[in-house]
């Protein structure tokens, strides 16, 4: 089982369209978790962190449950803009290293 | 400024040559990486530095020599390489190494698109 799992999508939506994302992750003592976009041909941006009492950054907001082992991104108001690999990140708790998952497609269309 | 650069953006060499990847920050980060990414796959971490001194070292096999000058600027040297190491190299940079302690985000650069023919 990999450490960090995402469904690789793509996710192909209509503008406007409400989507989210699911990552799971094995290590329970995990301790740092973000969500990462990367554009085509271009480096990983950090979009948010990711706490447990969830947060909100304009039309983005991206949860945390413990218990569960997942994490989560939705995407309200989806704009072609938003077209992107979104790349799930959790930081081993054992050696501090980022660990992706595969990265799930979003192919926003007018 | 919280930009990490990389340079060259591209780079094309032959199995023979000797390059180096350079990388830089300017926003006193202590932890700086190198990784490796191929064609719709993560990035792979390659090498950590904390504090200027090497601290993983992923396996990477040794045709990719990682030197942190100072604690601003990262270099990969690169000899003999494979055409399967053709990818992109990007670096990456953190405040320090102390993720125990909770969120510890790593900014990236540009990175270097490299061919090895």
């Amino acid at each position: 089982r990999k450490e960090v799992e995402q469904d690789p999508g793509p996710f192909n939506v209509p503008e406007g369209a409400t989507v989210a994302f699911n990552c799971t992750y094995s290590n329970s003592a995990s301790q740092s978790f973000f969500w990462y976009r990367q554009d085509c041909r271009k480096e990983p941006k950090l979009l948010m962190s990711v706490y447990s009492s969830g947060n909100e950054d304009g039309r983005f907001t991206a949860q945390l449950n413990r218990a569960s082992q997942y994490i989560s991104l939705l995407i309200r108001d989806s704009k072609l803009s938003d077209s992107a690999t979104y790349l799930c990140v959790v930081i081993s708790s054992n050696t501090g290293k980022l660990i992706f998952g595969q990265g799930t497609t979003l192919q926003v269309k007018p | 400024d919280t930009e990490v650069t990389q340079t060259p953006k591209h780079l094309v060499m032959g199995m023979t040559n000797k390059k180096s990847l350079k990388c830089e920050q300017h926003m006193g980060h202590r932890a700086m990486y190198w990784y490796k990414q191929k064609a719709k796959k993560p990035p792979e971490l390659m090498f950590v530095y904390s504090y200027e001194k090497l601290s993983i070292n992923e396996s990477v096999p040794s045709r990719f020599s990682p030197e942190c000058p100072n604690s601003s600027l990262l270099n990969l040297h690169l000899h003999a390489l494979q055409p399967e190491d053709s990818a992109l190299y990007l670096c990456a940079s953190s405040q320090e190494r102390r993720w125990a302690r909770g969120s510890d985000e790593q900014f990236f650069g540009p990175g270097t698109r490299l061919t090895v023919l």
